[in-house]
């Protein structure tokens, strides 16, 4: 199975500043179709996951530009720029490339 | 608005069953692949089940395979996940997403306990 390693495992930033989640595969998530299959989720507390980018960089529908993706291959990093209270809770990277989809161990920001 | 509303969570014995269902609106459900993720609480998400649309293509993890089944009802616009011999370790909460995380539900936790 792939796993994915998130660093750090917890973080703590000022309302305002900027947070960094690292992602490393243990392969690389790019297919053969040239598409990397690689995603970040958020999770408030007692709520649902929600998607917040797909495919390195993509934001879904709704997400604030604060919220950005970057990476290749087999390292990703999600930055959070001038954090907000509302950003709080576990954030999980995910992948598709193969069966079976596995999360990272996920990373908890608090603010 | 896309909503998807799980079902069917409860408390059981190892060894027992349950049904659990995904009550899906806002959106063309026969068109999307639809996926069975659990919550297990201090330990993470973990991927279970997926679907097509059309139910030709059905996959499980390795520790849920011969034991769950998903499927789906595209004229009622449900997804389930039918859960047999049950343990202790199945227990979380389960959320039916719409593709591969796109849309989630609110969830519904399963207990597997004697």
């Amino acid at each position: 199975d792939v796993v994915l390693t998130q660093t750090p495992l917890s973080l703590t930033v000022a309302p305002g500043q900027s947070a960094s989640i690292s992602c490393i595969s243990s392969q690389s998530l790019q297919d053969t179709d040239g598409r990397t299959y690689q995603y970040w989720h958020h999770q408030r507390p007692g709520q649902s996951p929600q998607l917040l980018i797909y495919e390195i960089f993509n934001r879904f529908s709704g997400v604030p530009d604060r919220f950005s993706g970057s990476g290749s291959g087999s390292n990703f990093t999600l930055t959070i720029s001038r954090v907000e209270t509302a950003d709080v809770g576990l954030y999980y990277c995910m992948h598709a490339i193969e069966l079976p989809y596995t999360f990272g161990q996920g990373t908890k920001l608090e603010i | 608005d896309v909503q998807l509303v799980e079902s069917g969570g409860g408390l059981v014995r190892p060894g027992g069953s349950l049904r659990l269902s995904c009550r899906a609106s806002g959106f063309t459900f026969s068109t999307y692949w639809m996926h069975w993720v659990r919550h297990i609480s201090g330990k993470g998400l973990l991927w279970v089940s997926r679907i097509n649309n059309d139910e030709t293509i059905r996959d499980y993890a390795d520790s849920v395979r011969d034991r769950f089944t998903i499927s789906r009802d595209n004229v009622e616009n449900t997804l389930y996940l039918q859960m047999n011999s049950l343990r202790v370790e199945d227990s979380g909460i389960y959320y039916c997403t719409r593709g591969l995380g796109g849309y989630w539900g609110q969830g519904t936790l399963v207990t597997v306990s004697s």
